[in-house]
């Protein structure tokens, strides 16, 4: 079974326009991290968040993590064609620290 | 580049037979995990290795089974193939207690 689920599914974005996806889990975490996947290629690491931050930024990306409701979201803004891709996010939970548990995804298209 | 690579990039088998997959890890990481992804679906832990002993183990019958050498490389191994073992395999290299991945750009497993 998956800790970690995505919402939406999938979403279409005209270039330049902003893209908001939302992961929610299951159990106690030490951090949660967002990867890409590029068709069905390796994962790339975009961020990591901690159990204790609330908020943080990597260039394009904002990530935010609320812990009492178990949800994450992560904000691209000013979306390009190159953003097209499959995005995962990943929890390390506190019993199993050893291993990344990964939502289903959320499918990005960028329209030029 | 993560610098993870992975060995072959597809494969094709029939059901019964035995494959060996294989994960050369990013310089200087000593702990290698393996997931499995299905279509569609989000990566799916396999197991975890450190220091060539087995560190953590996802829900998963014997017959994968894993091995890491000294030189932190690593393999895969699954026998008795069926056919929904067809999948996209990425092992993820990464310093023992840190808390990224790095992942290679998978394996394609095909099985007919």
């Amino acid at each position: 079974s998956q800790q970690g689920e995505e919402d939406p599914q999938a979403l279409s974005i005209q270039e330049g326009e902003n893209a908001t996806m939302n992961c929610s889990y299951k159990t106690s975490i030490n951090n949660l991290q967002w990867y890409r996947q590029n068709s069905g290629r390796g994962l790339v690491h975009l961020i990591l968040i901690r159990s204790n931050e609330r908020e943080k930024h990597s260039g394009r990306l904002r990530v935010t993590l609320d812990t009492s409701k178990k949800s994450s979201s992560l904000l691209i803004t000013a979306s390009r064609a190159a953003d097209t891709a499959s995005y995962f996010c990943a929890t390390d939970a506190i019993d199993y620290d050893y291993k990344l548990s990964f939502g289903a995804g959320t499918t990005v298209t960028v329209r030029a | 580049e993560t610098g993870v690579t992975q060995s072959p990039t597809h494969l094709i088998k029939t059901r019964g037979q035995q494959v060996t997959l294989r994960c050369s890890s990013q310089s200087g990481h000593n702990t290698v995990s393996w997931y499995q992804q299905a279509l569609g679906q989000g990566p799916q832990f396999i197991f975890q290795y450190y220091r060539e002993e087995e560190n953590g183990r996802g829900n998963f019958p014997p017959r994968f089974s894993g091995l890491q050498f000294p030189n932190y490389s690593s393999e895969l191994n699954v026998n008795a193939l069926e056919l929904d073992d067809s999948a996209l395999y990425l092992c993820a290299s990464s310093f023992a207690g840190a808390d990224t991945q790095y992942f290679g750009p998978g394996t394609r497993l095909t099985v007919l």
